[in-house]
């Protein structure tokens, strides 16, 4: 199975800074078939991204994503309060869908 | 809007089984696979289960010849039937829309294994 790991395991910025999120795949990821998912405490996950880039419905413009192959990119321009959460990536490319460990993002 | 509720979560001993129910809204749910996630208390996702509108379905290692996923498109309904069950199965168990990626998740449920 494919293997995602995500850095760093936590990041510490405070709100209005930038963030920038890794996934990197054990193996080449085709067709961008790679999700990044948010979830908040206490709280289901909520799809951001798919097909490496496209945002979901709903989701605002300062949360993108990037990269091909094995290494990914969830971008947030400009941090606000509600955003500080866990960001788990996750490919669908292969059987089983796997999940990287998540990075945790948190007030400095 | 869409809504997946979970029930049927509780404790039960280790070999025992449970029935998790999902009941689905807001969209036509014969239309789309639905899958089970779990995750342990503090630890990330791991996909345990997809069935198709078609009732093709797989399951992941840990969990295959102990669970099985159904549904009943009538009532708008998944489920999952959970056997031999382990304290490693202790999770909240999400239902969630599609496969193989993920798109409405239901709050989700606690199984929780122990003696």
């Amino acid at each position: 199975e494919i293997v995602l790991t995500q850095s760093p395991g936590t990041l510490s910025l405070s709100p209005g800074e930038r963030a920038t999120l890794s996934c990197r795949a054990s193996q080449s990821v085709s067709s961008n078939y790679l999700a990044w998912y948010q979830q908040k405490p206490g709280q289901a996950p909520r799809l951001l991204i798919y097909g490496a880039s496209s945002r979901a419905t709903g989701i605002p413009d300062r949360f993108s994503g990037s990269g091909s192959g094995t290494d990914f990119t969830l971008t947030i321009s400009r941090l606000e309060p509600e955003d500080f959460a866990v960001y788990y990536c996750q490919q669908y490319d292969r059987s089983p869908p796997t999940f990287g460990g998540g990075t945790k993002v948190e007030i400095k | 809007q869409v809504q997946l509720v979970e029930s049927g979560g509780g404790l039960v001993k280790p070999g025992g089984s449970l029935r998790l129910s999902c009941a689905a809204s807001g969209f036509t749910f014969s239309d789309y696979y639905m899958s089970w996630v779990r995750q342990a208390p503090g630890k990330g996702l791991e996909w345990v289960s997809y069935i198709s509108s078609g009732r093709t379905l797989d399951y992941a290692d840990s969990v295959k010849g102990r669970f099985t996923i159904s549904r009943d498109n009538a009532k708008n309904s998944l489920y999952l039937q959970m056997n031999s069950l382990r304290a490693e199965d202790t999770a909240v168990y999400y239902c969630a829309r599609d496969f193989p990626r993920f798109d409405y998740w239901g709050q989700g449920t606690l199984v929780t294994v122990s003696s």
